[in-house]
């Protein structure tokens, strides 16, 4: 079974700059979360999706920050403009359904602002 | 407001010498307990879910438990390929997965 995909790995790019996440779930699994990770910390929630609906997104910084998950599947996370403290792991997770089940991690985009 | 909070932020042990990391937490409604394992340039991977106090859970060196107020991961005899950033997470009964800051345990041979 695939496991959740992110794409792309690394991203280098200049403030001020609009930047995108990818991310793919895995088959089937209706949650879809994004969190953000600073070096040497825990992963911090930035958005929830139940199938297409945001239920969680009290952390996303709205005045830059964005998400879609259309149809329910794939899901694309965007900051624009991009400022130098936005530097970190932008990490992707899915689990089955809402509720006491793990959740799944892709590997993370990592991002630089400079 | 639910926090989970963890202990030590960073341990190191010599190969075989066993040693216990802690995950308080304080949660509305706990719907899981869960410990990732975090190798670095990589996503968490999924090592173990608890759903109630007194469940304990084991895979190879690892096991962990749960009271009503923290979790133990405990790591016998550790081998150098243990060395990671452990996480514990809690869903509350909002659906929401809360981090902890993670252990950064290295073991040296």
């Amino acid at each position: 079974e695939a496991g959740v995909v992110q794409s792309p790995r690394y991203k280098i790019i200049e403030k001020k700059q609009p930047v995108a996440f990818w991310c793919n779930p895995i088959s089937g699994h209706n949650t879809l979360y994004w969190y953000l990770q600073n070096l040497g910390q825990g992963p911090e929630l930035l958005i929830r999706y139940e199938n297409e609906e945001a239920v969680d997104d009290s952390q996303l910084p709205k005045d830059r920050f964005s998400a879609e998950r259309l149809k329910g599947v794939d899901s694309t996370l965007k900051i624009q403009p991009a400022e130098l403290g936005d530097s970190a792991v932008y990490l992707c997770a899915s689990s089955p359904h809402r509720g006491n089940t793990e959740a799944f991690f892709g590997q993370g985009t990592r991002l630089t602002v400079v | 407001e639910d926090q989970v909070t963890q202990s030590p932020e960073a341990l190191r042990l010599q190969e075989g010498e066993s040693s216990s990391l802690n995950c308080s937490y304080t949660v509305s409604g706990l719907r899981g307990l869960f410990w990732y394992r975090q190798d670095p340039g990589k996503g968490p991977e999924f090592l173990f879910t608890l759903y109630s106090a007194g469940e304990e859970k084991e895979k190879e060196r690892l096991k962990a438990t749960l009271t009503k107020k923290e979790s133990f991961l405990h790591i016998t005899a550790p081998k150098p390929e243990d060395s990671a950033t452990y996480l514990c997470a809690v869903n509350n009964q909002g659906g929401k997965l809360i981090f902890g800051q993670g252990t950064e345990l290295s073991v040296k041979p």
